[in-house]
């Protein structure tokens, strides 16, 4: 199966820093990978697809790069909301879907 | 609205079996897929499976194999993932979610844009 890593597994930020979390898949993905947010006791939300494909309704301020084995999920610049715990997910093999172990954003 | 609607939470002894369901509402049932999720208490995210309403067809992560069976009604467009032989590390939130597709040249892909709020499963003794 493939396997997912991410790093940082957390980091502390301000309000306004640019923040970028890396994902990496143990064998390549072309684009198959999705980026999820999610706060403290809510179920996850998804905020970009296709590695670079902004969910309706998400703000701009996040956006996803990458393709093959190296992805990358920026916020331009981090807003109180942000703060919470991001995973990325491949869905490179039809109904084998794995996550990253998730990075953690919390208040510097 | 488009949403997904769980069952409430449950608690159950070691080796006993838990059946969770998910209402779908607010869009054609048979048209997207549903995903399970878990969540340990203080973990990340756990995919366990996937199935196809349309057809039954489903996917199940290795770890679950032979413990796990996911299933769909359709008459009332609900999913149900049912996990046998519970275990105290079952603990957990379980979360089911709709699988959207996105076409994009030769790909297609796959994604999970609608969650229920999740069940909570407790397995102690």
């Amino acid at each position: 199966d493939i396997q997912m890593t991410q790093s940082p597994s957390s980091l502390s930020a301000s309000v306004g820093d640019r923040v970028t979390i890396t994902c990496r898949a143990s064998e390549t993905i072309s684009s198959y990978l999705n980026w999820y947010q999610q706060k403290p006791g809510q179920a996850p939300e998804l905020l970009i697809y296709a590695a670079s494909t902004l969910q309706s309704g998400v703000p701009s301020r996040f956006s996803g790069s990458g393709s093959g084995t190296d992805f990358t999920l920026t916020i331009s610049s981090l807003q109180p909301e942000d703060f919470a715990t991001y995973y990325c997910q491949q869905t490179y093999t039809m109904g084998i879907f794995t996550f990253g172990p998730g990075t953690k954003v919390d208040i510097k | 609205q488009v949403q997904l609607v769980q069952s409430g939470g449950e608690m159950k002894k070691p080796g006993a079996s838990v059946k969770v369901s998910c209402k779908a509402s607010g869009y054609s049932f048979i048209s997207y897929g549903i995903s399970w999720v878990r969540q340990a208490p203080g973990q990340g995210l756990e995919w366990m499976g996937w199935l196809s309403p349309y057809n039954g067809n489903t996917n199940y992560a290795q770890k679950f194999l032979g413990r796990v069976t996911m299933t769909t009604d359709k008459s009332t467009s609900t999913a149900h993932m049912e996990l046998r032989s519970l275990r105290s590390d079952d603990t957990a939130v379980y979360y089911c979610a709709r699988g959207n597709t996105a076409a994009g040249g030769d790909h297609l892909y796959y994604y999970m844009d609608v969650w229920g709020v999740g069940t909570t499963v407790t397995v102690s003794s």
